[in-house]
């Protein structure tokens, strides 16, 4: 089983700072790395596919980056209906696994 | 728009039974794989398993925790896919997830439907 460890485990930002938060592969996924977004009491919304492509209709302040075993999500000038927590997801290989999750606050 | 509204959720007893749908709508239903996925209270997020479009054999697969407890099936004709869980564990308890998984990419999430395993 492919183990995915996030950090930070939480971050707590100002509004319009930058938040980076990483991903890493216990081994290689290539690019099947995925984020997504969930915030309190809601389901979660995919955000970046394939380490790097944007989902349709995610704000361009959301971007990822990364190949392998490391990768990276960054959300650029961070803007209050960004408070949630940050979920990485591998489907390189069975069983499709997610990173422990990486909560962000405002501060 | 896609919609996925699932339901079947409650209160069961360790080693009952209970099972779950998932009623999707705004895509093509019949060529979807489709996945579970589940919350424990306060946790984060675990795959539980998936089913392929008949078209690609229509195979299943799950997650180490649930293997030979859970079944997953659909029916293409009602667009609704299940989850069939036996011998059901305290440590089953979560927010269940239905999603749409575009063969390796979760793409859409259903709002879920509440599993409580207790006695």
């Amino acid at each position: 089983e492919i183990v995915l460890t996030q950090s930070p485990d939480f971050q707590s930002v100002t509004p319009k700072e930058k938040v980076t938060i990483t991903c890493r592969a216990s081994q290689s996924v290539g690019s099947t790395l995925h984020w997504y977004q969930q915030k309190p009491d809601q389901s979660p919304k995919l955000l970046i596919k394939y380490a790097s492509q944007s989902f349709s209709g995610v704000p361009s302040r959301f971007s990822g980056s990364g190949s392998g075993t490391d990768f990276t999500l960054t959300i650029n000038s961070l803007e209050a209906e960004d408070a949630a927590t940050y979920y990485c997801h591998q489907s390189s290989s069975l069983p499709w696994t997610f990173g422990q999750g990486t909560k962000v606050e405002l501060k | 728009e896609v919609q996925l509204v699932e339901s079947g959720g409650g209160l069961v007893k360790p080693g009952g039974s209970l099972r779950l749908s998932c009623a999707a709508s705004g895509f093509t239903f019949i060529n979807a794989w489709m996945s579970w996925v589940r919350q424990a209270p306060g946790k984060g997020l675990e795959w539980v398993g998936r089913i392929k479009n008949n078209a690609d054999g229509g195979t299943t697969d799950f997650a180490a925790p649930v293997k030979g407890r859970f079944t997953i099936s659909r029916d293409d004709s009602k667009n609704t896919l299940y989850l069939q869980m036996n011998s059901l564990k305290t440590e089953d308890t979560a927010v269940y997830y239905c999603t749409w998984t575009t063969v390796t990419t979760i793409d859409y999430w259903g709002q879920g439907t509440l599993v409580t395993v207790s006695s």
